[in-house]
């Protein structure tokens, strides 16, 4: 069965501009959680989709969003990027919604921004 | 203070050594996470527990609901060992991921 996947893996943006990344779950999850990791932060949770709706969302501005659709990949895109944007973004699948479930991790985009 | 503290932040070992890895939560918890992360990102989920112990292969991870802690243990440690352990616990309120900061190990043949 394939893993997670996300893409781009890399990626180098300037400030003010804006960026989808995109996650393809495990076949048959449902469940998508995205994640921010910083030096200084450390992993930090940013929201999780279940059967296309956001159920729960951490401490981001309003510039961080995403969706889910029917085949349950996902997609989180951030607007207006500021240079303290730049970190490894991390999807995780798992088969139901909430975090008591164990959380498959894809590989991560590496976002830089200039 | 951070909800979910893990020490020690570094550890270097000897090929062979046994290893510890301590975690201390403050927050309710449905379950606690021990993952695993190489250099280059990629994080690997290596136990979820809400009670009790775990074992797989050498790793075995143990819980203490009452104390609030738990720890990973590494037998016969070897070169490949080498990553970042990250605990993270399943908050009952809000049921979210809070993860800790991470223990750097590094294990020399």
């Amino acid at each position: 069965k394939a893993g997670v996947t996300q893409t781009p893996r890399y990626l180098i943006k300037t400030r003010g501009q804006q960026v989808t990344l995109s996650c393809s779950p495990i076949s048959g999850h449902r469940s998508v959680s995205w994640y921010q990791q910083t030096p200084g932060q450390g992993l930090q949770f940013l929201f999780e989709y279940f059967s296309e709706t956001q159920r729960n969302k951490g401490n981001f501005p309003g510039r961080f969003s995403g969706r889910q659709f029917s085949n349950s990949r996902s997609e989180m895109n951030v607007s207006t990027l500021e240079l303290g944007d730049s970190a490894l973004y991390l999807c995780a699948s798992s088969l139901f919604g909430g975090v008591t479930y164990e959380q498959y991790f894809g590989p991560g985009t590496r976002l830089t921004v200039t | 203070k951070n909800e979910v503290e893990q020490s020690p932040q570094n550890l270097t070992a000897q090929e062979g050594e046994f290893i510890t890895i301590n975690c201390s939560y403050s927050v309710g918890i449905s379950a606690l996470h021990w993952l695993q992360q190489h250099p280059g990102g990629g994080i690997v989920s290596l136990f979820m527990l809400s009670s009790g112990k775990k074992k797989h292969g050498r790793l075995i991870a143990t819980i203490n609901i009452q104390e609030k802690h738990s720890s990973l243990h590494i037998t016969a440690s070897h070169p490949r060992d080498s990553a970042v352990y990250i605990c993270a616990v399943s908050t009952l309120n809000t049921d979210k991921l809070i993860f800790g900061t991470g223990t750097r190990l590094q294990v020399f043949p």
